[in-house]
């Protein structure tokens, strides 16, 4: 099955900073990659996903980049702010697969 | 449209009780998951289900028990519950009919075993 490995576990940024996020993924057959983005005390939520299809894709101030030869995807938050703070999920699926989840990453913005 | 709807929101657990997690979508998913989350931790995958009839175990089934006869509900069933199962469930469905794989989770159950 998939497996999907997600670093850095923590990150702490300054305030306006960028933040990058790391993931990689297993199974070639996976075509679909969500970020899920879990603030204190509430359930995860989708903030941007990103298909096989597309290299790139941008809302705002996230962006995913996708490359599918090496496996691997990345979160990317510019200007970040303090409400940014939050854990952030990769996950990967595709075709009948189920979603797999990384273990995820605790984003930190100092004001 | 509900989504993914949980019962209980909380509960507080004798060493030993029994408990059944209540969870339902209403968006017609083939898929549907529960998950546990400690505190400052990941999500665990306990089991998952791809359609009514059919469930499987993920990393962490020990303990817990599910059935899925219905496609709008997978219920979680703790037996003996111990102290290690303090933690928070949440429960997801996913649709994987033309590529529409997007996870939805419920608001999750706060479960503490005392």
């Amino acid at each position: 099955g998939e497996n999907v490995e997600q670093h850095p576990s923590t990150l702490s940024v300054q305030e306006g900073d960028s933040a990058v996020i790391k993931c990689t993924y297993s199974d070639s057959a996976s075509n679909y990659f969500p970020w899920y983005k879990q603030e204190l005390g509430k359930r995860p939520q989708l903030i941007i996903d990103i298909r096989s299809n597309v290299g790139e894709k941008k809302d705002q101030r996230i962006a995913v980049t996708l490359n599918k030869t090496a496996k691997h995807f990345s979160l990317h938050i510019t200007e970040t702010q303090p409400e940014d703070s939050a854990v952030y999920f990769c996950a990967g699926a595709g075709g009948y697969q189920k979603v797999t989840f990384g273990i995820g990453t605790k984003l930190q913005v100092i004001p | 449209n509900a989504g993914v709807t949980q019962t209980p929101k909380f509960r507080i657990l004798k060493i030993g009780q029994s408990m059944t997690l209540q969870c339902a979508q209403d968006m017609n998913h083939n898929y549907m998951y529960w998950y546990r989350q400690d505190p400052g931790m990941g999500l665990k995958l306990i089991y998952y289900s791809v359609g009514a009839g059919i469930t499987d175990k993920g990393e962490v089934p020990n303990g817990y028990n599910v059935s899925r006869s219905t496609t709008e509900d997978f219920p979680l069933r703790l037996e003996l519950a111990a102290p290690s199962q303090t933690s928070v469930y949440f429960c997801a469905s996913s649709s994987h009919y033309r590529g529409e794989t997007e996870a939805f989770f419920g608001q999750g159950t706060r479960l503490t075993v005392v």
